[in-house]
Order: C-alpha cells, then sequence, then structure tokens
C-alpha cells in the first residue's frame, strides 16, 4: 500500500529564510509521481511541483524545488527566499501506477512566515 | 480558462436531505475523482472514475454515490446525509497517464463546505 508521511505539523520560519517541508513515502511501485499542493487560508488546492519516479534531476518551478532522494524515499519541499504569502497548508502526495488512479496525501504540515 | 467547479461552494443542511454536488471541467480530462477534507487526516478519497461510465471506490466511498454519463460532469450525492459528512469535498481531474509521467498532475476544483445538522 502507498503511504505519504508528512512528520511536521507546524512550522515557522522568518520571511526571506528558506524552507524546507519533509516528506517521505512508500510504495513497491517502480512508476509513480510525487506531487506537492499548497492549501491557502481560503481553502483550494494549488498545485506547485511535480517529480516523476525516473526522473533524473531534482524538480524545480520558480522559487520551489524538490529534493529528490530515491534510495531514502523522499521528497522534501524547498522553498527560497519565503514571503508572507506564502503561509498556508502543505500537502504532499504520490500517485502510482494506473491501476491506482488516486492520489494518497500525507496529514500536511501549516507553514507560518513570520515577518 | 481551463478549469474544475464545483457547486455549491457552501451547504449548510439537515440531516437526511438528499443534495448533489456538482463537478465540471474543461480541460477533457479522462480521470475525474472525489476527496473529502478532514482535520489531521488530510485528503481521502471518496470515488473515482477513469472515464464516461466508469466509476469505483476509493477509500471512503459509504454514503456517497457518484456517476459518469458525460466526460464533463462528476456529481457526487449524498442520499441521506448524516452529520459525519460534515466536510470540506474536492473534485479533482486530470489525464490519465502512467504515475511517473509528468503531466498527470490533477486539477483541483475550489471546494465545498458542506455541515450537516
Amino acid at each position: 500500500a502507498q503511504k505519504i508521511t508528512q512528520t511536521q505539523p507546524g512550522m515557522f520560519v522568518q520571511e526571506k529564510e528558506a524552507v524546507t517541508l519533509d516528506c517521505t513515502y512508500d510504495t513497491s511501485d517502480p512508476s509513480y509521481g510525487l506531487f506537492w499542493y499548497k492549501q491557502p487560508s481560503s481553502g483550494e488546492m494549488i498545485f506547485l511541483i511535480y517529480q516523476g519516479s525516473y526522473d533524473q534531476q531534482n524538480a524545480t518551478e520558480g522559487r520551489y524545488s524538490l529534493n529528490f532522494q530515491k534510495a531514502r524515499k523522499s521528497a522534501n519541499l524547498v522553498i527560497s527566499a519565503s514571503q508572507l504569502g506564502d503561509s498556508a497548508m502543505y500537502f504532499c502526495a504520490m500517485r502510482a501506477n494506473p491501476g491506482a488512479q488516486k492520489l494518497v496525501f500525507g496529514q500536511g504540515t501549516r507553514l507560518t512566515i513570520n515577518p | 480558462e481551463a478549469q474544475v467547479t464545483q457547486n455549491p461552494r457552501y451547504l449548510i443542511t439537515v440531516t437526511g436531505k438528499k443534495l448533489t454536488v456538482t463537478c465540471s471541467q474543461n480541460m477533457n480530462h479522462e480521470y475525474m475523482s472525489w476527496y473529502r477534507q478532514d482535520p489531521g487526516l488530510g485528503l481521502r478519497q471518496i470515488y473515482y472514475s477513469m472515464n464516461v461510465e466508469v466509476t469505483d471506490k476509493g477509500d471512503v466511498p459509504e454514503g456517497y454515490k457518484v456517476s459518469r454519463k458525460e466526460k464533463r460532469n462528476f456529481p457526487l450525492i449524498l442520499e441521506s446525509p448524516s452529520p459525519n459528512q460534515t466536510s470540506l469535498y474536492f473534485c479533482a481531474s486530470s489525464l490519465r497517464l502512467a504515475g511517473h509521467l509528468r503531466g498527470n498532475e490533477q486539477f483541483f476544483g475550489p471546494g465545498t463546505r458542506l455541515t450537516v445538522l
């Protein structure tokens, strides 16, 4: 069975600092995708970044990067130069083979950026 | 604009009164899904659909029904709502690709906050 673990229920960071949100996953499928979503207080789910299991390089999208360590089964999200607008709940999720189409989500990390 | 729409956004109802939450996407996605979000539990899948007339249960299907008569629409039906179905509901859609392929991220609707009294 697939599982996502986010061990940080909450994090507090000073504005402009970099922040790393932890995510570990468990799957026996060789083909899978890892996703990070942001959920601001307004409630919508915003897709941030994606990493495929066969990708050789870590994914980057603007200030977001994914530190993918396949052997350790970790997919940490790194936000560089944090901004007040980054305060939100962040979810790590995994999608495995087409036979298991659903996204499996972690419990989320609430990130608060302090001015 | 590519989007997933849900209606209503907010709903307060009473136990036993049937309700339907609509979901529609304009991206021609094969795959659609319903999730519920509860504090401390993340998002859990209720039902999903691989294509028209193809639906299957997710992790928490009890008390819910779905249908997929058209590719763009995937309504969620609560025949007899109960207070334990008070939650934030999300509809999502995506292309149907192998797990490791880029481009299969799920696009989420804005959410429906349901309260059952």
